[in-house]
């Protein structure tokens, strides 16, 4: 059964440095998403991509945050300069189309910032 | 208002009974319902989904849908201890393809 994949599984960075957590989406999908758990709260939507642009985004995707796909089949959360807040899980969803179509979850990248 | 309230603490229930979860939203023109599992330091993994009022079955599992009164509702039947895990609700809001998660309910089931 084809799954969202993502890369690294486990990624700790100095407070400051810039990150970029990669995910390569279900192949048929047209719809890419970001989301973060906080250890014990509850996952928390960041962005959503369509068609090469951002279709909608959080209050917590601020400037420090931007999402790329460069190629055909890699889709990246990339973040600026990290902070120790931005330590968490990152999970990358994709769909075959938004609304209704179930998004289907990546193992996910557990972010330490030091 | 919280977007997706799943307020009950864990529940934990004898291998074979019946695990009964419950989910309310605020948003009155959601229009996607979702249950995903989660077990401990994974990612969510999606177990069932419904669109429309009524019942809806998959195996073991059968989520139901109110829209008039914002709830939404999973049965696990059979529980096994594979099924110990927590269960997180999520609502697609009308005209976004955003998921607004509650916090999600931890069931153990005991063998």
């Amino acid at each position: 059964e084809p799954e969202v994949t993502q890369t690294p599984s486990h990624q700790v960075t100095q407070m400051g440095q810039e990150v970029i957590l990669r995910c390569v989406p279900i192949s048929n999908h047209l719809y890419f998403y970001w989301y973060r758990q906080i250890l014990g709260q509850k996952v928390e939507f960041l962005v959503s991509f369509y068609n090469n642009e951002i279709s909608e985004k959080s209050e917590i995707f601020d400037d420090q945050f931007s999402v790329e796909r460069p190629d055909g089949s890699n889709f990246t959360l990339k973040i600026r300069s990290t902070k120790l807040e931005d330590s968490a899980m990152y999970f990358c969803a994709s769909s075959k189309d938004n609304g209704n179509q179930p998004q289907h979850f990546g193992d996910g990248t557990r972010l330490s910032i030091l | 208002q919280k977007e997706v309230e799943q307020n009950s603490g864990p529940l934990s229930v004898p291998e074979g009974a019946i695990a009964s979860l419950n989910c309310t939203y605020s948003d009155r023109g959601s229009q996607s319902f979702f249950w995903y599992r989660q077990y401990s330091g994974k990612s969510p993994e999606l177990i069932m989904f419904i669109y429309s009022n009524g019942d809806k079955e998959d195996g073991r599992f059968t989520a139901q849908l109110n829209k008039a009164s914002q709830y939404v509702s999973l049965l696990i039947r059979d529980s096994q201890p594979s099924d110990s895990a927590t269960y997180l609700c999520a609502v697609g809001p009308r005209g976004n393809n955003r998921l607004a998660f509650g916090k999600g309910n931890q069931v153990v089931v005991i063998p």
